[in-house]
């Protein structure tokens, strides 16, 4: 079974433009969550989506959003770049069962510069 | 609020046994996990316990977790220099779905 694919794995932006990053889950898994990764803050968790809505949130401004579609596929977008959002933006998805264990398994990550 | 806290660098010699170390404040946290991440690639999920179990083992893994002391570690046998990276405890804030993570402990495998 593939993996969590996440795409671009890298990306150049200039301050202030904005970026949208996408994920594809592992075939059957309908949670998706997103997590961004820098070398200050380490990693935190920035939402979650499953069935095409946003389930949980993290402590983010409002630029950062995202959205599921209905193959569980999710896409995340960052408004008006900040310096600070140069990050490893990771995605993760989860099979929702009965019994969950939570099990998250992650993507490559997107490797953002904002310049 | 959740909080996890992991030394920062461990060295070891290729065969020796590793012990790395973490400890977490949620005392509601039903799963905790550990994730390896090499240089420029994401997390790999290696293994997990669940809260009412005090010890899991997986191969060259040993998870083992003192609940009354909210330590958990990660004991890597025969330690190889494939081993190296950064490994990551987390627990799950089950009602926001949320992994929280330390900062990571850099495993160094001297040949």
């Amino acid at each position: 079974k593939a993996g969590v694919t996440q795409t671009p794995r890298y990306l150049i932006k200039t301050r202030g433009q904005q970026v949208t990053l996408s994920c594809s889950p592992i075939s059957g898994h309908r949670s998706v969550s997103w997590y961004q990764q820098t070398p200050g803050q380490g990693l935190q968790f920035l939402f979650e989506y499953f069935s095409e809505t946003q389930r949980n949130k993290g402590n983010f401004p409002g630029r950062f959003s995202g959205r599921q579609f209905s193959n569980s596929r999710s896409e995340m977008n960052v408004s008006t770049l900040e310096l600070g959002d140069s990050a490893l933006y990771l995605c993760a998805s989860s099979l929702e069962t009965s019994s969950p264990s939570y099990e998250q398994y992650f993507g490559p990550g997107t490797r953002l510069t904002v310049t | 609020g959740e909080d996890v806290e992991q030394s920062l660098f461990l060295s070891v010699r290729e065969g020796d046994s590793s012990v790395i170390n973490c400890t977490y404040t949620d005392s509601s946290s039903t799963y905790l996990y550990w994730y390896k991440q090499e240089p420029g690639a994401g997390l790999q999920l290696l293994t997990y316990i669940f809260s009412n179990m005090d010890m899991k083992q997986d191969q060259r893994l040993t998870v083992l977790l003192n609940k009354k002391d909210k330590h958990l570690s990660l004991r890597i046998a025969d330690t190889q220099t494939g081993d190296s990276a950064i490994y990551f405890c987390a627990e799950i804030d089950t009602g926001r779905r949320a992994l929280t993570f330390g900062s990571g402990t850099r495993l160094q495998v001297q040949p």
